[in-house]
């Protein structure tokens, strides 16, 4: 089967960091993003990885390591507007985006 | 770039009418657009994928004959929730891929339609 586990969620201060781990398994892979999801919203994308390592993209970055179906969000100098859902979803062979619940972040000041 | 929109934003119906939902790309085409549904505090879940010309494809347990889905241009993809129910509350979401930008399998998203049977 296919499943992907998240925190459910987590909490951090402002100004800080915070690093969001997901493993995955899945039929096939082709890939994984991340996704902000602002309650009420709709996602945006934040990020995709398809080869191991290390992705960086101003204050957010995301790693990826196939062999160990794992992958991370890493959120540098937390601003209360981070506060939100973020989504894992590996695509799997079918190059079909395969969603968890997601980890909700909560920025405190 | 890369913008979808969603109408109508919020919509309240009574059980038993149909309620029809336009997704559209705004400034690419888009060969494959998607409908999803969300519950609170759930993940998405997608409904089907929908391809220009041709007909949907349903995910397993969703209803083809109730969640009707026309795809009729490359920028606008319709979902139609026929006889709803109170149950079919939901925030429903699409999102679509740039014909232009296929191999990058993003996904766009649309800013969902929050629909409310009573």
């Amino acid at each position: 089967g296919q499943n992907i586990d998240q925190p459910t969620e987590m909490t951090a201060t402002e100004g800080a960091i915070v690093q969001i781990n997901c493993t995955y398994q899945t039929s096939g892979f082709n890939g994984l993003f991340w996704y902000q999801q602002h309650a009420g919203e709709a996602p945006t994308f934040l990020s995709y990885n398809v080869l191991d390592g290390l992705e960086e993209k101003g204050r957010f970055s995301s790693f990826l390591s196939r062999s160990k179906g794992y992958s991370y969000l890493l959120l540098k100098e937390l601003q209360m507007k981070d506060s939100a859902s973020y989504l894992c979803a590996p695509l799997d062979s079918n190059y079909q985006l395969i969603w968890g619940a997601g980890t909700k972040l909560i920025i405190k000041p | 770039g890369a913008v979808v929109s969603q109408h109508p934003s919020r919509v309240i119906c009574k059980s038993g009418t149909s309620v029809k939902i336009e997704c559209r790309s705004l400034d690419f085409q888009a060969t494959t657009m998607f409908w999803y549904r969300q519950f609170p505090k759930q993940s998405l879940m997608l409904m089907a994928t929908s391809n220009e010309g041709s007909k949907a494809t349903y995910e397993q347990g969703v209803e083809k004959d109730k969640f009707l889905i026309n795809h009729a241009s490359l920028t606008l993809s319709t979902l139609t929730v026929t006889s709803a129910h109170p149950e079919d509350s939901s925030f429903y979401i699409c999102s679509a891929r740039d014909v232009k930008r296929e191999g990058t399998y993003e996904q766009y998203f649309g800013p969902g339609t929050r629909l409310t049977v009573t």
